[in-house]
């Protein structure tokens, strides 16, 4: 079965700090990677994906992920926060040919003004 | 704003209630979720349909029973539920391919008394 592993809980930065969260998954075949973000009170909203190709892919808000497949993750990254970054972040993964998502459990990040 | 729409928002009901929560989509949508999200904790599949068809179900009791009447809503019919089943309930839609992201509903909070 796929698991997703996000080892930063909970990050605290100042605005204008450079981010990275670390997401790495459990699967050997093909897979699909997503991060999603929830800010407090509203829906997952995708950030980026990956499917195949450039394994560097940028998403909205200036959001950019690697995928590293020898290294099974899929890392996160913002050159500079802003206090409107505060969320919660998770990673997810489709695998297999299973269309169904699975996350890691997340990670709190907190941006101080 | 989410282009899936969860009503209501919010639920209270008794452990011997019998209520539904609803979900609606207009993407075109033909793959439909439900997720169960407890707080701090990630979102965890309940059941997944393709085609108005069930095609996951991961282990759910039978107090939580899904409909897909049309391709654009999902329901999931609540009854003789537990304390512990108190959590944020998320709807979630897809186009019907593996490596497309899913677009998820504000969710329904629901309380059990």
């Amino acid at each position: 079965a796929q698991s997703v592993s996000q080892h930063n809980h909970h990050v605290i930065l100042s605005e204008a700090a450079s981010l990275e969260l670390g997401c790495n998954y459990s699967y050997g075949g093909t897979v699909n990677l997503f991060w999603y973000v929830q800010y407090p009170g509203q829906h997952l909203q995708l950030l980026l994906k990956y499917f195949s190709g450039d394994p560097l892919v940028k998403g909205i808000k200036g959001f950019e992920a690697e995928f590293i497949k020898s290294k099974f993750s899929f890392n996160l990254r913002k050159p500079s926060v802003q206090w409107s970054d505060t969320a919660e972040y998770f990673c997810a993964v489709n695998a297999g040919g299973r269309r169904a998502l699975t996350f890691g459990s997340g990670t709190r990040l907190q941006v101080q003004p | 704003d989410t282009e899936v729409t969860q009503t209501p928002k919010h639920l209270v009901m008794g452990m011997t209630n019998k209520k539904s929560l609803k979900c609606e989509q207009h993407m075109g949508h033909r793959a439909m979720y439900w997720y169960k999200q407890k707080a701090k904790k990630p979102p965890e599949l309940m059941f997944v349909y393709s085609y108005e068809k069930l095609s996951i179900n991961e282990s759910v009791p039978s107090r939580f029973s899904p409909e897909c009447p049309n391709s654009s809503l999902l329901n999931l019919h609540l009854h003789a539920l537990q304390p512990e089943d108190s959590a944020l309930y998320l709807c979630a839609s897809s186009q019907d391919s593996f490596n497309q992201p899913q677009h998820f509903g504000d969710g329904t909070r629901l309380s059990i008394l």
